[in-house]
Parts: structure tokens; C-alpha cells; sequence
């Protein structure tokens, strides 16, 4: 499967700690994002990283991709008990085709 | 602009119903996708259109179908419903390619008893 799988699938940290979820992939793509969705809601989109590319950020998110590795990890930096959600990668492989991972489940305890 | 928009928020139907769901695409965007939410599959995708025309499907059965409108609005349906259709059905659009940014809609929470 084509498939991202996120690692790990649940992760609990204090407030003010970094999270760090990880993403890894299958086969060559062209581009990867990441998403996070609160509770039962849509999904909204935090980071998008080209195949060329190696690390974005944008405020707390740091985004890297490994092409060699197919892997690509999202870090948060001084988390907030806002943050506290489901964070989705989403690997763009092909012709049009989006396939999203399984999730990591963040909880930020204050 | 404003957001995706997705009619209606819950829905409540029995086995054998059919139920038709509606997206509204950020204006401008062509490309619609739809994407099934459990918590034992996790997300996945059903179809996308663009265009009016489905450039993309998922693995499901002929149950479930879409279309989408000049407008780039988009419905879809399912027909004879089963109790594993019990879901959250998001819609997504982008300007062109579904590899883009996904702008998601909050969803319909379909409860099939």
C-alpha cells in the first residue's frame, strides 16, 4: 500500500514539551503534507513539502522529508493545550492521487 | 473567501435508504474530493472530481457515486445503506491538481440505524 503510516499512534506530552510525529511512505512521491483535525472536525492544513525539498517551517511546525529514508517527521516546539488533536500525512504519488495515513493522536497535558 | 461548506452537518437514515450529501467548493477551487472518516479505517479517499468529471476513485463499491456541477458544487450518494456506512464524510477542494493544498469542510456525520 501506497499508504503513509504515522508512528507513533497516540503520543501524550506536558505543555511546553516538543512533539515529534513521524511519517513514512512506500513509494517515490511528489509532494507530502501534514494536517491536523480537532475532535470529529475537517481537517486543516498545516505544512506541504516538495519532493526536492528537505525542511519548511512555519511558526512552531518543522517539517523534514528523507526521500532516500521515505520517511518525513513533523515537530512541534513549545506546545500548547490547543495543539491537542490528530495530526495526518498525506503522501501526493502518481497522477492526482492523495493517499492519507492512519494519524497520530496528540494530547497536551497542562 | 468563504470556507467549504457541506449540507447537511447530521443525517440520520436506516439500512436500505439512500442518502445524498452536498459540498460546496472555496470559490474558484475545480477539484473536489470526498473522503469517508471511521474509526477503524481511518480516512478514506471515495473520489475526486474536476471539472465535472471524476478524475479519480477509491476502492469502494458502486454504492456509492458523485457528481459535480458546472458551479463545481458536488453531491454525492449512497444508495441501499449498510450499518458500516456509519461515518463522517469530509469534502476537500483545491484549485487544480488534488495534490495541492486540501481545503476541508467540517464534515456530515451520517448515522446509519
Amino acid at each position: 500500500s501506497q499508504q503513509g503510516e504515522e508512528d507513533p499512534q497516540a503520543l501524550s506530552i506536558q505543555e511546553g514539551e516538543n512533539a515529534t510525529m513521524n511519517c513514512s511512505y512506500k513509494t517515490s512521491i511528489n509532494n507530502l503534507q501534514w494536517y491536523r483535525q480537532n475532535s470529529g472536525r475537517g481537517l486543516v492544513h498545516l505544512i506541504l513539502i516538495r519532493s526536492n525539498e528537505r525542511e519548511k517551517h512555519s511558526g512552531r511546525l518543522r517539517v523534514t522529508l528523507d526521500t532516500s529514508k521515505k520517511s518525513s517527521s513533523l515537530l512541534i516546539t513549545a506546545s500548547r493545550a490547543a495543539d491537542t488533536a490528530s495530526y495526518f500525512c498525506a503522501t501526493g504519488y502518481g497522477a492526482q492521487k492523495l493517499v492519507f495515513g492512519q494519524g497520530t493522536r496528540l494530547t497536551i497535558n497542562p | 473567501k468563504a470556507g467549504v461548506t457541506q449540507t447537511p452537518r447530521y443525517l440520520i437514515k436506516t439500512r436500505g435508504q439512500q442518502v445524498t450529501l452536498s459540498c460546496s467548493p472555496i470559490s474558484g477551487h475545480r477539484s473536489v474530493s470526498w473522503y469517508q472518516q471511521t474509526p477503524g479505517q481511518g480516512l478514506q479517499f471515495l473520489f475526486e472530481y474536476f471539472s465535472e468529471t471524476q478524475r479519480n476513485k477509491g476502492n469502494f463499491p458502486g454504492r456509492f457515486s458523485g457528481r459535480q456541477f458546472s458551479n463545481s458544487r458536488s453531491e454525492m450518494n449512497v444508495s441501499t445503506l449498510e450499518l458500516g456506512d456509519s461515518a463522517l464524510y469530509l469534502c476537500a477542494s483545491s484549485l487544480g491538481s488534488s495534490q495541492e493544498t486540501q481545503y476541508f469542510g467540517p464534515g456530515t456525520r451520517l448515522l446509519v440505524l
